[in-house]
């Protein structure tokens, strides 16, 4: 099973909401990953969790704050976002990105984020 | 550093006619490479990817890549296209050293019926 869930599906919020959004994996992976995808554009990734420790930040804002809980879980707290931050929001999960010839990210379906 | 190229926004081809979808790379050691595709409003699905070894790479759903280490490309394929496979489709590298992967910027599928 190479299943990624991420809730919720859809999520509409205001420039001072606070919100959370959540990435679950059972396939024992020990990376997690957040990209940003806006409409026909490839993923941009914004962080990466290895073995539950923050790993990669590609320079994203502060208002986008992740949190890796345990090896199963991944979230994304936003705050303060702002109209051009709507986009779909992927998660992705792999066996050990430090290990790349038998490393394959598996994605979920995404979050479609509005920001009004 | 890596990159990917996808010549095509768009390939149209006929239902039952065979597709090609072209990756070029560019990468400073043997690569990594992937390809995944898109439907409307949902995530990435991996369907193949390229290690090492037989050129020929086959995966999911009757898709198949061949990797030419001359030429740079990785170019998906499939011997008869279905209405169904019209989609958004990615490729991707990954350097031996380099920690995360280089997508394209995709090319979107159209098989008409």
């Amino acid at each position: 099973d190479t299943e990624v869930t991420q809730t919720p599906k859809h999520l509409v919020m205001g420039m001072t909401n606070k919100k959370s959004l959540k990435c679950e994996q059972h396939m024992g992976h020990r990376a997690m990953y957040w990209y940003k995808q806006k409409a026909k554009k490839p993923p941009e990734l914004m962080f990466v969790y290895s073995y539950e420790k923050l790993s990669i930040n590609e320079s994203v804002p502060s208002r986008f704050s992740p949190e890796c809980p345990n090896s199963s879980l991944l979230n994304l707290h936003l705050h303060a976002l702002q109209p051009e931050d709507s986009a779909l929001y992927l998660c992705a999960s792999s066996q050990d990105f430090r290990v790349p010839p038998t490393d394959t990210q598996y994605f979920g379906p995404g979050t479609r984020l509005t920001v009004l | 550093a890596q990159s990917v190229a996808q010549p095509e926004d768009q390939v149209n081809v006929a239902e039952g006619n065979p597709l090609t979808v072209k990756c070029t790379y560019s990468v400073s050691g043997n690569p990594y490479l992937f390809w995944y595709v898109q439907y409307p409003n949902r995530g990435l699905q991996f369907l193949l990817k390229y290690i090492t070894g037989d050129n020929l790479v086959k995966g999911s759903y009757g898709f198949e890549a061949e990797f030419n280490k001359s030429q740079t490309s990785f170019h998906l394929k499939k011997p008869s296209a279905l209405v169904s496979d019209s989609a958004l489709y990615f490729c991707a590298v990954r350097d031996p050293g380099y920690s995360t992967l280089t997508f394209g910027k995709g090319t979107m599928l159209l098989v008409s019926p």
